[in-house]
């Protein structure tokens, strides 16, 4: 079993759309948690970044940490074409410096 | 305010060949950590890179050797390249040296090996 799971997608959603991308864990020790965006052939590039529990929101992103269920979330609200982008997922322990990273999830926003 | 940037962008090598790919951290980062992402796969964790040591290290062998100079610039170092090494190497550089902290990736150099 991988530390941390993701689903390939793709996840095609029409504009406007409120996305929810989620990845799940197996090691209780991850307490940083983190939300790339990828663009085909490009670096990761930061979305969010939370740490332990809860929730944060930025603007149409908001990051959900649920330790109890090893689960993490992130909603896209108002989806755009510009959102079509590969959504990759990374956490951490304390006391470690590596991030795992999920293998991405792949969401289409139609136009 | 320069992002994180490598170079080059793309290389070919013959398997068995060596090769040396560079970064330099984002302003005011002191810590490179190193990433390979295969096509479809998420990035793997190579090592990292602090005060020009090694801190720590991924699943990878000793053949993936790095670098990292005064001014906190960075080197990967590929020996005896496999056919499985062709991939997005991908830099990331970050402030905090006290645990983990955000990461800020460069765009990454894409090898190919034949």
């Amino acid at each position: 079993q991988k530390e941390v799971e993701q689903d390939p997608g793709p996840l095609s959603v029409p504009e406007g759309a409120i996305v929810s991308l989620n990845c799940t864990y197996s090691n209780s020790a991850f307490q940083y948690f983190m939300w790339y965006r990828q663009y085909s052939r490009k670096g990761p590039e930061l979305l969010m970044y939370t740490y332990s529990s809860g929730n944060k929101e930025d603007g149409r992103f908001t990051a959900q940490v649920d330790k109890s269920s090893k689960y993490i979330s992130l909603f896209i609200r108002d989806s755009q074409p510009s959102d079509s982008a590969t959504y990759l997922c990374a956490m951490s322990a304390g006391g470690t410096y590596k991030y795992i990273f999920g293998t991405g999830t792949r969401l289409k926003v139609l136009a | 305010d320069a992002g994180v940037t490598q170079s080059p962008t793309h290389l070919i090598k013959t398997r068995g060949q060596q090769v040396t790919l560079r970064c330099s951290p984002k302003s005011g980062h002191d810590t490179v950590s190193w990433y390979q992402q295969a096509l479809g796969q998420g990035p793997q964790f190579i090592f990292q890179y602090y005060e020009e040591e090694e801190r720590q290290r991924g699943n990878f062998p000793d053949r993936f050797s790095g670098h990292q100079f005064p001014n906190y610039s960075s080197e990967l170092n590929v020996n005896a390249l496999l056919l499985g090494d062709s991939a997005l190497y991908l830099c990331a550089s970050s402030g905090d040296h006290w645990g983990p902290y955000e990461q800020y990736f460069g765009p990454g150099t894409r090898l190919t090996v034949t």
